[in-house]
């Protein structure tokens, strides 16, 4: 069936360093794939998506690219602040059959000044 | 004003009760969906609902049941509250025609606990 792996947190950066946090899945069609960010106390946020192979998301500083080839959908940012410490799921969307959404199980994040 | 409101935010309850946790939404979104979240686990799908007619189970359905009262209230029961029903549940809706991709838009969550 559909899965979403995504890497194991915690991930701990210092303010201003990269970030990537991985994701890939399993998916029969051309699924949509979202990442997710959770703050403490609050519900999930979209933060971007990409609805087909070679599409580049992209929100606050955020980038993802739609890799079909290696079923991935990597998070990235350039320079990470200590607001960026949160919870991020990668998920996928499907449409083939009955349409509903599967996520990964969250990497935290947590950025030190 | 909260597009998507879950009351109540936080619930102690005991075992063997009955517990309802109620999800209203000013979206306008016809599908609505009820996820618990665990540590280490991410989100579970439990029930789904894509129109008031329209009921469906997901993944960790046991042990709950659902009611779609109108197209904006999706309500979530457990029926005899146990301990390892202890979690934080979320509901979400979204939009979208058949084959559609639009993203789900989350409430704050309900930390239910279970003594």
């Amino acid at each position: 069936g559909d899965s979403v792996t995504q890497m194991e947190g915690p991930v701990t950066l210092s303010e201003e360093a990269f970030l990537t946090i991985n994701c890939t899945y399993t998916a029969t069609g051309y699924p949509s794939l979202f990442w997710y960010v959770q703050y403490p106390g609050e519900g999930l946020q979209l933060l971007l998506k990409a609805t087909k192979a070679d599409d580049k998301g992209s929100n606050k500083g955020f980038e993802a690219t739609y890799r079909k080839e290696t079923t991935s959908f990597h998070l990235e940012k350039g320079s990470v602040q200590v607001s960026d410490s949160a919870v991020y799921f990668c998920a996928l969307g499907r449409t083939s059959g009955t349409y509903k959404y599967i996520f990964g199980t969250g990497t935290r994040l947590k950025v030190l000044a | 004003d909260a597009d998507v409101t879950q009351t109540p935010r936080n619930r102690i309850t005991k075992t063997g009760k009955r517990i309802m946790l109620e999800c209203s939404q000013t979206k306008g979104h016809d599908r609505m969906y009820w996820y618990r979240q665990d540590p280490g686990l991410g989100l579970r799908l439990i029930y789904y609902s894509f129109d008031v007619k329209d009921i469906n189970k997901g993944e960790i359905s046991d042990g709950y049941s659902v009611s779609r009262q109108a197209q904006a209230k999706f309500s979530l029961s457990l029926e005899s509250a146990i301990p390892n029903q202890t979690a934080l549940y979320f509901c979400a809706t979204s939009d979208g025609t058949p084959r559609s991709n639009q993203p789900q838009h989350f409430g704050d969550g309900t930390r239910l606990s279970i003594l």
